[in-house]
C-alpha cells in the first residue's frame, strides 16, 4: 500500500482565495482524521470521520473551514476564504478498527497564505 | 477531557548519552497510549502502543514504559539518526480519537 496520500504537498495562495486539500486514506481503513500543525499550537485535530460520516468537527476553527468524505477512498478539506493565520501544515491520517496500530499519517500539505 | 503533557520540550544529547522523555496523561479509562516519531517535513510515524501499567515495548534503542499516570520513552546510547520530535498520544475508552501532546524535540550530536 502506498500509505496515506495527500495533495498538494505545498500550496501558496493569496488571502481570500479558496484552498482545497485532498487526502486518499489507506484502503480498508474506516477512520479518517484531519490535523493542523503549527509551532505555536502543535498538532490540532480539526475533524474526523468514521465510515465516511463526520463524527466530531469541534476542532474546525470557523465556518470558513469545511470537510467532506464522499467515499471511503477520498476526503477534502476546504478553506474559503483563506487568511494568513491559516498558514500551517495540514495532515491527514487514517486508521482501521484496531486501536493498537495507531494512525498512519500522510506527508502533509504545507499551506502558505500571503 | 483527556490531557497529555510532554517534557522536556527539547532535549539535546551527545551521541551515546542515554536519557528519557516523559509523557504525563489524564484520561477517563485508558484504551491505549501511543508513541510516534516525526521527522522534519514528514507526518508522524507510529512507534509503540502500550495498554496497561507495567507494560514495556522495545524497538532498537528505544524502550517505552507505562504507569497509571505517565509513560517514559527511554533512549539508550542514541545516535544522530534518532534526532526527531517524539509525540505521545492517548486514546480513552469513550473517545473515538487520540489526544496528542506537543512533543519533545530530540537532537543527538555526534
Amino acid at each position: 500500500d502506498a500509505g496515506v496520500i495527500q495533495s498538494p504537498r505545498h500550496e501558496v495562495t493569496e488571502m481570500g482565495q479558496e484552498v482545497t486539500l485532498r487526502c486518499k486514506p489507506i484502503s480498508g481503513h474506516n477512520s479518517l482524521f484531519w490535523y493542523r500543525q503549527t509551532m505555536m499550537r502543535g498538532l490540532e485535530l480539526l475533524i474526523y470521520f468514521n465510515n465516511n460520516v463526520p463524527i466530531d468537527d469541534s476542532g474546525m476553527p470557523e465556518d470558513r473551514f469545511s470537510a467532506k468524505m464522499p467515499n471511503a477512498s477520498f476526503s477534502t478539506l476546504k478553506i474559503q476564504p483563506s487568511e494568513p493565520r491559516d498558514s500551517a501544515v495540514y495532515f491527514c491520517a487514517s486508521s482501521g478498527t484496531a486501536v493498537g496500530v495507531g494512525y498512519t499519517f500522510g506527508s502533509g500539505t504545507r499551506l502558505t497564505v500571503v | 477531557e483527556d490531557q497529555v503533557t510532554q517534557s522536556p520540550e527539547a532535549l539535546r544529547l551527545q551521541e551515546g548519552e542515554s536519557s528519557s522523555l516523559n509523557c504525563s496523561y489524564t484520561v477517563s479509562g485508558l484504551r491505549g497510549l501511543f508513541w510516534y516519531r516525526q521527522d522534519p517535513g514528514k507526518g508522524p510515524e507510529f512507534l509503540f502502543t502500550l495498554y496497561s501499567a507495567g507494560e514495556e515495548k522495545e524497538k532498537e534503542r528505544l524502550k517505552a514504559t507505562l504507569t497509571k499516570k505517565e509513560s517514559f520513552l527511554h533512549i539508550t546510547a542514541p545516535k544522530p539518526e534518532d534526532s526527531a520530535t517524539y509525540l505521545c498520544a492517548v486514546h480513552s475508552l469513550n473517545a473515538g480519537k487520540s489526544t496528542f501532546g506537543d512533543g519533545t524535540t530530540l537532537t543527538v550530536k555526534p
